[in-house]
């Protein structure tokens, strides 16, 4: 199994929801991450969780919360959401400093 | 701080017309520069991985190398399937944070 699965592929949502956004991967890699992008832009690293504690937070907005429940699975709880968080949002695994695999994104539409 | 700059931001190319793509970096101690091609709305997908000046990939019809400061990713007759935004990213020294640059938006036409 080679591949980063996420869950849902779109979502739409108010700004007073909760939802949240699931990543799962079997490949053994011990660090996860978060990231988002707008349209025509690269992704932006949000967060990285190594060996499932949180190593890296990009000085993002409390309304997003992630969770790394275990070593296969990555959520992202999202709260209060203004309408300029719409993107899609990618998640990644790697094995260390190598190669990020990614899922599919998550759309994410705030209204 | 570390950088990563791409040029050119977009390119149109006939199918058939060879052509590079420029990956400038500034980083502190290089733990790999990675190429990715990314399809509208979906996910970024692995091309190659270099780790030392001289260093050369081949896939197909792409063909990524690296120096002590950019890497170029050379494309030899495009086809229209081809067309997608390529990115480049490193890995710095010291923590894991992938940095990626914009990217560039090929487009090859039939």
């Amino acid at each position: 199994d080679t591949e980063v699965t996420q869950t849902p592929k779109h979502l739409v949502m108010g700004m007073t929801n909760k939802k949240s956004l699931k990543c799962e991967q079997h490949m053994g890699h011990r660090a996860m991450y978060w990231y988002k992008q707008k349209a025509k832009k690269p992704p932006e690293l949000m967060f990285v969780y190594s060996y499932e504690k949180l190593s890296i937070n990009e000085s993002v907005p409390s309304r997003f919360s992630p969770e790394c429940p275990n070593s296969s699975l990555l959520n992202l709880h999202l709260h209060a959401l203004q309408p300029e968080d719409s993107a899609l949002y990618l998640c990644a695994s790697s094995l260390g400093a190598n190669v990020l695999t990614f899922g599919a994104g998550s759309r994410l539409t705030v209204l | 701080e570390d950088q990563v700059t791409q040029s050119p931001e977009a390119l149109r190319l006939q199918e058939g017309e060879s052509s590079s793509l420029n990956c400038s970096y500034t980083v502190s101690g290089l733990r790999g520069l990675f190429w990715y091609r990314q399809d509208p709305g979906k996910g970024p997908e692995f091309l190659f991985t270099l780790y030392s000046a001289g260093e050369e990939k081949e896939k197909e019809r792409l063909k990524a190398t690296l120096t002590k400061k950019e890497s170029f990713l050379h494309i030899t007759a495009p086809k229209p399937e081809d067309s997608a935004t390529y990115l480049c990213a490193v890995f710095p020294g010291g923590y894991n944070k992938l940095i990626f640059g914009a990217g560039t938006r090929l487009a090859v036409h039939p």
